[in-house]
């Protein structure tokens, strides 16, 4: 069985340019995260879908990031206009539900640079 | 966000030697888990714990729940080269019972062949 795919795996882009990551979930997890790996540090959510559901994005940065997830399966991450700080790993991951004992899959995530 | 403070940092250790890292945060966790990442890859779950003093094994690998929900160790036995990653402890906040995590700063392993 597949796991949870991204594309791309790396992104290179200009300040202030547009960018989109996508996200494909293990087959039937309802449950589907972002999160944002800064180089040398752990990973930090994003934003957690449930479903098509939006249920917690109280840490997605809303001036510039926005993200959605139309038919409940793949996501989409976007970055409008990106910026310097921008620059980390973008990780991606899938549960079967949203509760504590749900084991989360990650993906290989999104390695976006920003010059 | 929450505050996971992983120690040590780094770590180079000769291969057939122990290894001994600990996680501690000011917040009670429902659930603590390690999960080590490879160059070029994502975190991948090694041990969960859902109870406090709760001690786990997977194959080389120990891990604890402290007692106080505050803390968790992972110990690895007799070492061997592929155990190289970063090791990352992550917990789950009691009062959200939600499946999200909160990811220590990590732990560098190398080991020396």
């Amino acid at each position: 069985e597949a796991g949870v795919v991204q594309s791309p795996r790396y992104k290179i882009i200009e300040k202030k340019q547009p960018v989109a990551f996508w996200c494909n979930p293990i087959s039937g997890h309802n449950t589907l995260y972002w999160y944002l790996q800064n180089l040398g540090q752990g990973p930090e959510l994003l934003i957690r879908y449930e479903n098509e559901e939006a249920v917690d994005d109280s840490q997605l940065p809303k001036d510039r990031f926005s993200a959605e997830r139309l038919k409940g399966v793949d996501s989409t991450l976007k970055i409008q206009p990106a910026e310097l700080g921008d620059s980390a790993v973008y990780l991606c991951a899938s549960s079967l539900y949203g509760t504590v004992d749900s084991e989360a899959f990650f993906g290989q995530g999104t390695r976006l640079t920003v010059v | 966000g929450q505050q996971l403070n992983q120690s040590p940092q780094s770590m180079f250790i000769q291969e057939g030697e122990d290894v001994s890292m600990n996680c501690t945060s000011s917040s009670i966790f429902n659930t603590w888990l390690w999960y080590k990442q490879e160059p070029g890859e994502g975190p991948v779950l090694l041990i969960a714990l859902y109870k406090a003093g709760e001690l786990t094994s997977n194959g080389r690998l120990t891990a604890q729940f402290g007692i106080t929900r505050k803390d968790s160790f992972l110990n690895i036995s007799a070492s061997i080269p592929s155990d190289v990653g970063i090791y990352f402890c992550a917990g789950q906040l009691r009062e959200t019972g939600a499946n999200n995590l909160f990811f220590g700063t990590g732990t560098r392993l190398t080991v020396i062949p």
